[in-house]
């Protein structure tokens, strides 16, 4: 069963606009979340994260937001750009582990 | 070089065959680790090292067998492989500090294919 889940494969979004990228989780030990940007043929990236102590961490375009109480959170980019286009992997950890789960992937395609 | 590098990108390989994938991290990281990306599944974590010792194995089949002989360096032996085994390898690696998670930087993944 997994335990962390991406239920959108694939999303498009025109340029400028805001993306929007969700993910839950099952384990409510899990305390650290993470965002992974993957290219074709490239490793995955880390991109942002937060700690289950925050509901929200911004870089620049890109903020996270978490809700602990319903296990769920999601990635917002704004505004979209083309080179944003890739492959948005959602992971967590429960802090002294080494596990990282990884959701399944979100292809995110921004439109120009 | 720099971050994380994983040779052979491709491979292709028959059930017979003995292989080894190759992973070296030029980050000074304590952790390496060796995960698993099948079609449309979660990245799986299959083996960690820490310091160069293994902590975890995931329940992952003997025809798996991992090496790190320092703690920039990690190996996937791979012998009598299945078609179910054709994924994507991804190595990691990353600087652990008294259980605080820290992010785990990836190399490209070797592409293997299991004929």
């Amino acid at each position: 069963d997994q335990q962390v889940k991406q239920n959108s494969p694939s999303l498009s979004v025109q340029e400028g606009r805001i993306s929007i990228l969700n993910c839950d989780y099952t384990n409510s030990m899990f305390d650290y979340f993470l965002w992974y940007k993957k290219y074709p043929a490239e490793g995955p990236t880390f991109l942002i994260s937060i700690s289950s102590i925050k509901d929200k961490n911004e870089d620049g375009r890109f903020t996270v937001f978490l809700n602990k109480s319903a296990k769920h959170l999601s990635l917002h980019i704004v505004p979209s750009q083309p080179g944003d286009s890739a492959v948005y992997f959602c992971a967590t950890v429960e802090t002294g582990a080494n596990n990282l789960f990884f959701g399944t992937g979100t292809r995110l395609t921004v439109i120009p | 070089e720099t971050g994380v590098t994983q040779t052979p990108r491709h491979l292709v390989m028959g059930m017979t065959n003995k292989k080894s994938l190759k992973c070296e991290q030029h980050l000074g990281h304590n952790a390496m680790y060796w995960y698993k990306q099948s079609a449309k599944k979660p990245l799986e974590l299959m083996f960690v090292y820490n310091f160069k010792e293994q902590t975890e194995n995931n329940s992952v089949p003997s025809r798996f067998s991992p090496e790190c002989p320092n703690s920039s360096h990690l190996f996937l032996h791979l012998h009598t492989l299945q078609p179910e085994d054709s994924a994507l390898y991804l190595c990691a690696s990353s600087q652990e500090d008294r259980g605080r998670y820290a992010e785990a930087f990836f190399g490209q993944g070797t592409r293997l294919t299991v004929v």
